[in-house]
């Protein structure tokens, strides 16, 4: 299948710092990445849908602002999160679609993030 | 997009077949009914897909009832490393610019 690649895989930052999550996808050009966050023992729940080229479109409850996201080319997504708190730590997890109508949706592996 | 019922846990003896279900029971005609698994601190990891005929890849087999409105995702060896939570969504047709909705998922234990 297609491959999605998140970096870092793992990062624990100040409170009150900004932390950046790159998610790229590898063997296929995606116009539309998706960014989701999971809490201990909690499904996934989306965040944003980040297209290239245009603003992402946020879900209700998400601050646009503290969760900032840049997708800048077919390859790579970026989400970063500004004035980082202890609440903000969770399971950040990109996916891309694939194929054609992007019928198919790869996901990457996930990045920890630790605020302390 | 429908909603989709899954038990919320199952065991199965390893080297059986696993057989996990999944109610989409008001799922459009356009909806694909989508498998996903996750192991615990990984991101999901796509399964199979399909519209209304039976699918089967190397990972596993989906069977879906003939009026749609539920379908088995069938693990037919299972193994200790199949233990993860299977999450079961259906998603429109061509829908690209939608991201996936995830319910709770079924916590399917492999047994030794």
């Amino acid at each position: 299948g297609a491959v999605v690649s998140q970096h870092p895989s793992r990062v624990i930052c100040k409170s009150g710092t900004s932390v950046k999550i790159e998610c790229r996808s590898l063997d296929f050009q995606a116009t539309t990445m998706f960014w989701y966050r999971q809490f201990p023992k909690q499904s996934l729940m989306l965040m944003a849908t980040s297209n290239e080229g245009s603003k992402a479109t946020y879900e209700q409850g998400v601050e646009k602002d503290k969760f900032l996201i840049n997708h800048a080319s077919l390859t790579l997504s970026t989400l970063t999160v500004t004035s980082a708190h202890p609440e903000d730590s969770s399971f950040y997890i990109c996916s891309a679609s694939y194929g054609m109508s992007g019928n198919t949706i790869y996901f990457g592996e996930g990045s920890w993030l630790t605020v302390v | 997009d429908a909603k989709t019922t899954q038990p919320p846990s199952m065991d199965c003896a390893e080297g059986r077949a696993a057989n996990l279900p999944c109610n989409h029971s008001t799922i459009s005609g356009n909806e694909y009914v989508y498998w996903y698994r996750q192991i615990h601190s990984q991101g999901p990891q796509y399964i199979i897909h399909g519209l209304k005929n039976n699918e089967t890849n190397e990972m596993a087999s989906l069977i879906i009832t003939e009026d749609r409105k539920s379908s088995t995702l069938i693990l037919p060896h299972a193994t200790l490393r199949d233990t993860a939570v299977y999450y079961c969504i259906v998603r429109a047709l061509g829908g690209g610019a939608d991201g996936l909705t995830f319910g709770k998922g079924t916590h399917l234990i492999i047994q030794p």
